[in-house]
């Protein structure tokens, strides 16, 4: 079975401070993993994925998150927040489903804002 | 289309009328998916197109929620006798081929207020 668990639901940080949103997962299979974020009334957008290259997988808007086996963890940051930066983000893993299509197990979401 | 596009972006209806939600992938995509965002449960998955066949209906909640699609493009979400738990945002994906690790392209979302 798939789980995402993110381990914090809001995160607060300062503009021009570092961003560290958390996420441990869980999968029986060899795992893709992916960032979404979501701001106020639009739909997710994809932030960086993870398919089995390299382990520290650069993003869009200066985000990038390290994948660790050994830690079933896949946590996002980013060096230094900007006021833009303040929405819902979703960490989410994928899996084959019966059919062959991708299966994605969403974890509940960690909302950042960011304190002028 | 540049992106998924959905319709209407919000929607307010009373208890027992039926909705059709809109979703137009991008242009190619064979793979369709429409997923269900609500406070309590988070994201759901509801049902997966591939063209026009849904081989995956596995996440619709009840048989009032159904889903077509129609020339390989344009898919429908229809639910039947709406009740207050229905209200959520339902957000409409696509994918290039539907396979697994492709990533899926979401829509801005259909909000739908049931009343």
């Amino acid at each position: 079975a798939q789980s995402v668990t993110q381990l914090d639901s809001h995160v607060s940080v300062s503009e021009g401070t570092p961003v560290l949103l958390r996420c441990n997962y869980s999968s029986s299979y060899s795992p893709s993993l992916f960032w979404y974020v979501q701001h106020p009334n639009k739909g997710l957008q994809l932030l960086l994925k993870y398919t089995s290259a390299a382990t520290l997988v650069k993003g869009i808007n200066g985000f990038e998150a390290e994948f660790k086996k050994s830690e079933t963890s896949f946590h996002l940051t980013k060096p230094s927040a900007h006021m833009s930066d303040a929405a819902e983000y979703f960490c989410v893993v994928s899996h084959p489903g019966v059919f062959g299509n991708e299966k994605l197990t969403f974890g509940t979401g960690t909302r950042l804002t960011i304190i002028p | 289309g540049a992106g998924v596009s959905q319709s209407p972006s919000n929607k307010v209806t009373e208890k027992g009328k039926d909705v059709e939600l809109r979703c137009d992938p991008i242009s190619g995509h064979t793979a369709l998916y429409w997923y269900r965002q609500s406070l309590g449960q988070g994201l759901e998955f509801l049902i997966y197109f591939q063209g026009n066949s849904a081989p995956d209906k596995s996440g619709l909640p009840s048989d009032r929620f159904s889903a077509e699609r129609t020339g390989g493009s344009v898919s429908t979400l229809t639910i039947q006798r709406t009740q207050q738990e229905d209200s959520a945002v339902y957000l409409c994906a696509s994918s290039f081929d539907g396979t697994w690790e492709e990533t899926q392209y979401f829509g801005p979302g259909t909000r739908l207020l049931v009343l």
